[in-house]
């Protein structure tokens, strides 16, 4: 059973911020939220990472809910090399036995 | 900045081929691993390892062997290569804190055509 569920593919217009919505209904106490992104034919690449609290880095913000039950990845300012497939990821360790991916969602930024 | 190589960016070889990927991490990661990944499919695992000599079979092992000589280097071996075994292999390294705070870092990906 996948652990988390995304869009399959999202449009956003670019120079608008673009929220990515990850639903993981089941995610334990334990059990980080990762967002990584694979641009096409490059290697997935790391983006952020939370357990509770909303968090922000230079490439983009998480928002997890109270109830830990679904969160939102922000990319303030969209550009066109933001066009990838982003994966969210709930994962007790970070990937210490490896993270499973799922299908994610194919992001397209519009000019 | 961080990196993990892989030898070869397309690699083309003959079935019954014996195929070796190499990939190698300059941030003294303990932790390496091997996946494959195929349209519809998504990115699969196939072996870890958590240090030198020490292998870990991931979702996919079948058809696959890996070796850990060195801790910066981690093989990924085709015995003998098969059609269904042509894919976009990804290595990706990490550090072994068990705080939740690691990231996998991935190399930029070997396109494995076998013929």
């Amino acid at each position: 059973d996948a652990k988390t569920t995304q869009p399959p593919s999202m449009d956003c217009a670019e120079g608008r911020a673009a929220n990515l919505p990850c639903n993981h209904s089941t995610i334990s106490g334990n059990e980080y939220v990762y967002w990584y992104r694979q641009i096409h034919s490059q290697g997935p690449q790391y983006i952020i990472h939370g357990l509770k609290n909303n968090e922000t880095n230079e490439m983009a913000s998480l928002i997890i809910t109270e109830d830990r039950k679904s969160s939102t990845l922000i990319l303030p300012h969209a550009t066109l090399r933001d066009t990838a497939v982003y994966y969210c990821i709930v994962d007790p360790g970070g990937g210490a036995d490896g993270l499973t991916f799922g299908k994610g969602t194919h992001l397209i930024i519009q000019p | 900045d961080v990196k993990v190589t892989q030898s070869s960016r397309y690699l083309v070889k003959r079935t019954g081929e014996k195929v070796f990927l190499e990939c190698v991490q300059d941030m003294d990661h303990e932790n390496m691993f091997w996946y494959r990944q195929d349209p519809g499919l998504g990115l699969r695992l196939i072996y870890f390892s958590y240090d030198v000599k020490m292998k870990e079979k991931g979702d996919i092992p079948e058809g696959y062997s890996v070796s850990r000589e060195k801790k910066e280097r981690f093989s990924l071996i085709l015995e003998s290569a098969s059609t269904n075994q042509t894919s976009m292999y990804l290595c990706a390294s990490s550090s072994l804190v068990g705080t939740g705070d690691e990231k996998l870092f991935f190399g930029s990906g070997t396109q494995l055509s076998v013929l």
